[in-house]
């Protein structure tokens, strides 16, 4: 059974800060790894792809890979309160086409 | 460039009906994945259509299926509804379905009295 581990939260961080999301998974041979947002009765927005080792940015997120420690991580500079959301980490499935494996997602709480 | 739609929005029916959930991908995007997010189990894959053709499917039961036609759109049927069935169903487009990004509709959100 292929998982995807990520902390629930809520992770609370004051308003500027940076905030760390992290996510662990088990498919070695995965090779596509993504971070969406969802806000409450909201689907899933995608925000970061990333596919090779190293740290990808865009705007105030980061990405970083490490397939040798199968760990994704996600950071967000200057949170702001509108980064209020739930943060799922998604693996792609290397072995079934157009299958993501979700984390069970991070609640971010940004306070002003 | 629209996104992902989906219809209907949402949807109440009662045990033992069935229903159908319909999605248009992204022009261009020839793959749809559908997923259930329910809030015990999280996001969860239900199937994967490319070129009218299912790839791939989750560990559901047979109630649950689907299809894509010529033009990428992409229809998920669950037959003899269950009470567990309600959740939010969202389907998600990508231009090949691997090593590709999926973008999500705003989902159907299912009710089962």
């Amino acid at each position: 059974q292929k998982e995807v581990e990520q902390n629930s939260g809520p992770l609370s961080v004051p308003e500027g800060a940076i905030a760390s999301l992290n996510c662990t998974y088990s498919d070695r041979v995965s090779q596509s790894f993504f971070w969406y947002r969802q806000y409450s009765g909201k689907s899933p927005e995608l925000i970061m792809s990333i596919y090779s080792n190293g740290d990808k940015e865009d705007g105030r997120f980061t990405a970083q890979l490490n397939k040798a420690s199968q760990y994704v991580s996600l950071l967000i500079r200057d949170s702001q309160p509108s980064d209020s959301a739930t943060y799922l980490c998604a693996v792609e499935d290397s072995g079934n086409t157009g299958k993501l494996i979700f984390g069970q997602g991070t609640t971010l709480q940004v306070k002003p | 460039k629209a996104g992902v739609t989906q219809t209907p929005r949402y949807l109440i029916k009662t045990r033992g009906q069935q229903v159908t959930l319909s999605c248009s991908p992204i022009s261009g995007h020839r793959s749809v994945s559908w997923y259930q997010q329910t809030p015990g189990q999280g996001l969860q894959f239900l199937f994967e259509y490319f070129s009218e053709t299912q790839r791939n499917k989750g560990n559901f039961p047979g109630r649950f299926s689907g299809r894509q036609f010529s033009n990428s759109r992409s229809e998920m049927n669950v037959s003899t509804l269950e009470l567990g069935d309600s959740a939010l169903y969202l389907c998600a487009s990508s231009v090949s379905g691997s090593y590709n990004e999926q973008f999500f509709g705003p989902g159907t959100r299912l009710t089962v009295l």
